[in-house]
C-alpha cells in the first residue's frame, strides 16, 4: 500500500499568514493527489485535484503544487473558514489512501 | 444541484450485519463509479470499496480491512449505492460517506457503531 505521510498533524496560524501542509508519498503517485477539507461537523469538500488544479467555487487562496514525492497546500492568506481539518488522499493506485490530517488552529 | 444522502446507520452487535444506502440526485449517476469510505472516530479517512460503472461490468474492489464482508452494489434506475456490511467488528465503528467518481463530491455521513 502507498503511504501518504502528512505534516503537521497540527498547525497554529494567525488571520492572514500563509500556511503550507504537506503529504509525502511513499510511492510514486504522479499526479494522483486530491486536497479534502472536513469541517467540524463532518462535511467533507474537495479542494484540490489532481495535485494543483482548483475546484469550482474554491477561492484562489488555495492552492497545491508536487515536488518530487511532496505534495503541498498552501493557503496564502488565512480567513477565519480556513480553520478546519484538511487529508490528502491519493488515488494513484488500490487501495486509495489518506494522509493522517492537519488540523489547522486560530492562534 | 448534486447531492448524497446516506441512510442506514445505527447501533449493531458485533457479528451482526447493516445495509447502507446511499441516494443521489443531480447528476447521471450509471456515468460515475461510486466510493464507500469511512472514519472512526478521531481517526482519518478510510477507503473502503468502489464499483464502476455497467461499461466496466459493475466491478468492484474492496480494502482488505473489509474483503469478504462488505459487498458493495448499485442501482443506477434508483441512482444508488449500497453497502452490505457482514460479520460486523467493533473497530468498524466509523461514520460511512459515500463518494462519487473522482471525490468531487460527497455524501454528509452516516454513523455505524458496532457494540455489544
Amino acid at each position: 500500500d502507498i503511504q501518504m505521510t502528512q505534516s503537521p498533524s497540527s498547525l497554529s496560524a494567525s488571520l492572514g499568514e500563509r500556511v503550507s501542509l504537506t503529504c509525502r508519498a511513499s510511492q510514486d503517485i504522479g499526479s494522483s493527489l486530491n486536497w479534502l477539507q472536513q469541517e467540524p461537523d463532518g462535511t467533507i469538500k474537495r479542494l484540490i485535484y489532481a495535485t494543483s488544479s482548483l475546484d469550482s467555487g474554491v477561492p484562489k487562496r488555495f492552492s497545491g503544487s508536487r515536488s518530487g514525492s511532496d505534495y503541498s497546500l498552501t493557503i496564502s492568506s488565512l480567513e477565519s473558514e480556513d480553520f478546519v481539518d484538511y487529508y490528502c488522499l491519493q488515488y494513484a493506485s488500490s487501495p486509495l489512501t489518506f494522509g493522517a490530517g492537519t488540523k489547522l488552529e486560530l492562534k | 444541484q448534486v447531492q448524497l444522502v446516506e441512510t442506514g446507520g445505527g447501533l449493531v452487535r458485533p457479528g451482526n450485519s447493516l445495509k447502507l444506502s446511499c441516494v443521489t440526485s443531480g447528476f447521471t449517476f450509471s456515468n460515475y463509479r461510486m466510493h464507500w469510505l469511512r472514519q472512526p472516530p478521531g481517526k482519518r479517512l478510510e477507503w473502503i470499496a468502489v464499483i464502476t460503472v455497467k461499461s466496466d461490468n459493475y466491478g468492484a474492489n474492496y480494502a482488505e480491512s473489509v474483503k469478504g464482508r462488505f459487498t458493495i452494489s448499485r442501482d443506477d434506475s434508483k441512482s444508488s449505492v449500497y453497502l452490505q456490511m457482514n460479520r460486523l467488528r467493533e473497530e468498524d465503528t466509523a461514520t460511512y460517506y459515500c463518494s462519487r467518481g473522482w471525490f468531487a463530491y460527497w455524501g454528509q455521513g452516516t454513523l455505524v457503531t458496532v457494540s455489544a
